[in-house]
């Protein structure tokens, strides 16, 4: 089954404001973790990802943080605008041979003008 | 631009007929391709793991029977669904790793299935 979920299934926020989204996971031993962005309709599109060795990378206004202690996961978009409406999904490498990537329920983020 | 084309973007089709969905990597070779299914305001499931060249890894509960894949070049896989029933109806996403772009995935546009 899925090993990544998020807290918050939807979330509102005004424009110019900072997001954050959240997840956890629940395999300690995964390695590599990414954000996507999917557009109603439409299929997702990388964001951003991190390895476990980390715990912050940073993008084009952009952020994940990783808490391994805690297998928690988080996206910060900062001055979110209105192109950032979408749905957000944590996803997780896991590794059998290859790798397969597995998503979490996702949050649905509604930026207000 | 799309590095992944996937085609029909959406199909109608009568109950307990086939329908073909293409996916194709545009400007780089894919010898591993991923087909993800979406209810909506769900999250993606993974059905399989497409291999160049050899058989598909299905996930566990998925049907190999009923979701047929083919990965017959470097470039293609198609997901066949057969004898397609309304519990079908779903839209279905491919998406590959692109060499040098290490393990994120590049989705195609997706395909929205109808079985009436």
């Amino acid at each position: 089954g899925e090993s990544v979920g998020l807290h918050l299934p939807t979330l509102s926020v005004q424009e110019g404001d900072n997001s954050i989204i959240n997840c956890a996971y629940s395999n300690s031993a995964s390695d590599y973790f990414i954000w996507y962005k999917q557009e109603s309709g439409k299929g997702p599109q990388f964001i951003i990802d991190i390895r476990s060795n980390m715990d912050k990378r940073q993008g084009q206004r952009v952020t994940v943080l990783l808490n391994k202690t805690v297998k928690h996961l988080s996206l910060q978009i900062a001055a979110t605008q209105p192109g950032d409406s979408a749905v957000y999904f944590c996803a997780e490498n896991i590794y059998t041979g290859g790798f397969k990537t597995i998503f979490g329920a996702g949050t649905r983020l509604f930026v207000k003008a | 631009g799309a590095v992944v084309s996937q085609h029909p973007s959406r199909v109608i089709c009568k109950s307990g007929t086939s329908v073909k969905i293409e996916c194709r990597s545009l400007d780089f070779q894919a010898t591993t391709m991923f087909w993800y299914r979406q209810f909506p305001k769900k999250s993606l499931m993974l059905m399989a793991t497409s291999n160049e060249g050899s058989k598909a890894t299905y996930e566990q509960g998925v049907e190999k029977d009923k979701f047929l894949i083919n990965h017959a070049s470097l470039t293609l896989s198609t997901l066949t669904v057969t004898s397609a029933h309304p519990e079908d109806s779903s839209f279905y996403i491919c998406s590959a790793p692109r060499p040098g772009s290490g393990e994120k995935l590049f989705f195609g546009s997706g395909t929205q299935l109808s079985v009436l």
